[in-house]
């Protein structure tokens, strides 16, 4: 299996402009889950999802974020409008019921 | 809320000298404790899941060990392949919804 893949690896964005990530995850597991990762705050988690449906975004930091699982096989998250606090990077992991999740490589934003 | 320290945050290590990471947990209703290691620029990869108290897990020249309110990750005879950020993660459940929470790291470094 290639393990989860995300796109694209690095992104350097305006501020103001829309951004969006993608993630595909291992086939066969039913938990996908989008973190953030800065030197200050380490990984947090914005948002997972079971099945496709969403089930807790609390971590979601503003409505400038959001994320979206139209099938097993791929997820979105998107900011609009982006700002430079945004900057980080940012992982997909999937996992198959409530065992460990296996990351992606992350991509890296830059919002300037 | 959920907490995880990771100590230290920094360690420096010769190669061959065998040392311990901690991580210390206040969770309610602890599931599972993960070890990740994170090489610069890649995403976590997944090394140990622990269960219970006085659970073991070994690969290689780890072995991660698991007790009511820590975790200790311990490196025999480290290798400067060991180099890497090593992740601890705990997992609750809270109000139906899966928690997982990370610590910040401990960077490792072995010298030759």
């Amino acid at each position: 299996d290639a393990g989860v893949i995300q796109s694209p690896r690095h992104e350097v964005t305006e501020m103001g402009q829309e951004v969006t990530l993608r993630c595909k995850p291992i086939s066969g597991h039913d938990y996908l889950f989008w973190y953030r990762q800065t030197m200050m705050r380490g990984l947090e988690l914005l948002i997972y999802f079971n099945n496709n449906v969403p089930i807790d975004d609390s971590g979601m930091p503003e409505d400038r974020f959001s994320a979206k699982m139209p099938n097993a096989s791929f997820s979105t998250l998107k900011i609009q409008p982006s700002e430079p606090r945004d900057s980080a990077v940012y992982f997909c992991a999937s996992s198959r019921g409530q065992g460990a999740a296996f990351f992606g490589q992350g991509t890296r934003l830059t919002v300037v | 809320e959920d907490q995880v320290t990771q100590s230290p945050e920094a360690l420096r290590l010769q190669e061959g000298e065998s040392s311990s990471l901690n991580c210390s947990y206040t969770v309610s209703g602890l599931r599972g404790l993960f070890w990740y290691r994170q090489d610069p620029g890649k995403g976590p990869e997944f090394l140990f899941t622990l269960y219970s108290a006085g659970e073991e897990k070994e690969k290689e020249r780890l072995k991660a060990t698991l007790t009511k309110k820590e975790s200790f990750l311990h490196i025999t005879a480290p290798k400067p392949e060991d180099s890497a950020t090593y992740l601890c993660a705990v997992q609750a459940y809270s109000g139906g919804y899966q928690k997982v929470t990370f610590g910040i790291g401990t960077k490792l470094q072995v010298i030759p």
